[in-house]
């Protein structure tokens, strides 16, 4: 089936650094989400991107789709404590298909 | 952005009962819901696609007879784990699909145990 890799798998930063994860495939995509799970809760979504090269941002999180359509990237700047959690990034191959592709998620751990 | 709700939000029952979780969309109408089962540690996986009014998809390897959904309004479906064993403890979340949007919410997920 189809397949996320996401990168890296984890991560130990230090408060206030800025952080970058990816997902890549070998597939084309038409829709990229950007989700962040907390323990014990569900994934909640963070950015939406929809057409290739498409740059968004929200706070402090951007993410981008990338131009070839197989590839995007989430970039978090000035890490602060709460950003600790589980990244997952998810795409739709089809347009319309039903199901979401996952990538196998990026823990962020933060040192104050 | 859109919210889903999912009750119980923890469930403890013993071994050969069953169990209902319910999925609602609270403020957009859903006409796919999604559910999935999350072991510690790992990602998502998709067990079934729920369409409003119609039977639900089952993927590879996930039991129809054991994990029975029922979308009957295009605000609520549910997932009934029918005599559940210890094996099927996990953390299940359910997932809706705003109409006319690619964008898919999440509840906040139901852990359940078996005894």
């Amino acid at each position: 089936g189809q397949q996320l890799n996401q990168s890296p798998q984890s991560m130990f930063i230090q408060e206030g650094e800025d952080v970058s994860m990816n997902c890549t495939s070998s597939s084309i995509f038409n829709t990229w989400l950007w989700y962040k799970q907390d323990p014990g809760e569900g994934p909640v979504l963070l950015i939406a991107l929809y057409k290739a090269g498409e740059l968004t941002s929200n706070g402090r999180l951007t993410a981008q789709f990338g131009i070839t359509r197989k590839d995007s990237f989430l970039n978090i700047s000035a890490s602060i404590p709460s950003d600790v959690g589980i990244y997952f990034c998810a795409g739709r191959i089809i347009q319309g298909a039903q199901k979401l592709v996952f990538g196998q998620g990026t823990r962020l751990t933060i040192n104050p | 952005g859109a919210v889903v709700s999912q009750h119980p939000s923890r469930v403890i029952c013993k071994s050969g009962t069953s169990v209902k979780i319910e999925c609602r969309s609270l403020d957009f109408q859903a006409t796919t819901m999604f559910w999935y089962r999350q072991f510690p540690k790992q990602s998502l996986m998709l067990m079934a696609t729920s369409n409003e009014g119609s039977k639900a998809t089952y993927e590879q390897g996930v039991e129809k007879d054991k994990f029975l959904i029922n979308h009957a309004s295009l605000t609520l479906s549910t997932l009934t784990v029918t005599s559940a064993h210890p094996e099927d403890s996990s953390f299940y979340i359910c997932s809706a699909r705003i109409r006319v949007k690619e964008t898919q919410y999440f509840g906040p997920g139901t852990r359940l145990l078996v005894l």
